[in-house]
């Protein structure tokens, strides 16, 4: 069964400052993943996804990820976080067999400082 | 282009009491899924629909869940009878194509059960 870490609940960094939150996935063939980002009174939206190809993918909002099999990680990056960027962020796997059904993390709160 | 339509948008129960919830996705998009989001949890897939079959309902709890896109466009979440563990955001999502489309999510309904 496929399953998603997120280790950090709740990051904060001030604007301006670069951030990266931490995915961890457990599945045992190539996965498909990605990132999503809820904010308050907005639903949920697709940050940036893998399927295969290059490891570094460029998302919306300037975000990207890198997929490390190694380490089995997906990590999502921004060198400069702007206030608007303070939402909940979830990593999801899918199953090659169906990327529909994803299993999600249960999410890291990122809080943006002045 | 008109995103995803959920109705009603909050929704208070007593326990044991029946609560449907209505879906309509972004016309042209065949599949359609319905997660349950508990609070500071990621969402959880219910149920995946492809026009008007079910792909996947393996975490459906079907003993009080059910689901229906009886003409492969809107679809229905019911909960019959309601448990205090049932409160949670309820989301429903549309892609165009199956496994690995982009999903697009619907603002959710709130459900409390007291």
């Amino acid at each position: 069964a496929q399953s998603v870490t997120q280790p950090d609940i709740h990051i904060t960094v001030s604007e301006g400052a670069s951030l990266e939150l931490r995915c961890n996935y457990s599945y045992g063939a190539t996965p498909y993943l990605f990132w999503y980002v809820q904010s308050p009174g907005q639903g949920l939206q697709l940050l940036l996804k893998y399927f295969s190809g290059d490891t570094l993918v460029q998302g919306i909002k300037g975000f990207e990820a890198e997929f490390k099999r190694s380490q089995s990680s997906f990590n999502l990056r921004k060198p400069s976080v702007h206030w608007s960027d303070a939402a909940e962020y979830f990593c999801a796997v899918g199953a090659w067999t169906n990327a529909g059904k994803s299993t999600f993390g249960d999410g890291t709160t990122l809080t943006v400082k002045p | 282009e008109a995103g995803v339509a959920q109705s009603p948008r909050y929704k208070i129960i007593e326990k044991r009491q029946s609560v449907a919830f209505w879906c309509n996705p972004i016309s042209g998009h065949a599949t359609l899924y319905w997660y349950q989001q508990i609070l500071g949890q990621g969402p959880k897939l219910l149920i995946q629909f492809q026009n008007n079959g079910v792909v996947d309902d393996s975490q459906l709890p079907k003993d009080r869940f059910s689901a229906e896109r009886l003409k492969g466009v809107d679809s229905t979440l019911k909960i019959q009878p309601a448990k205090l563990e049932d409160s949670a955001v309820y989301l429903c999502a549309s892609s165009f194509g199956g496994s690995g489309e982009t999903q697009y999510f619907g603002p959710g309904t709130r459900l409390l059960v007291l």
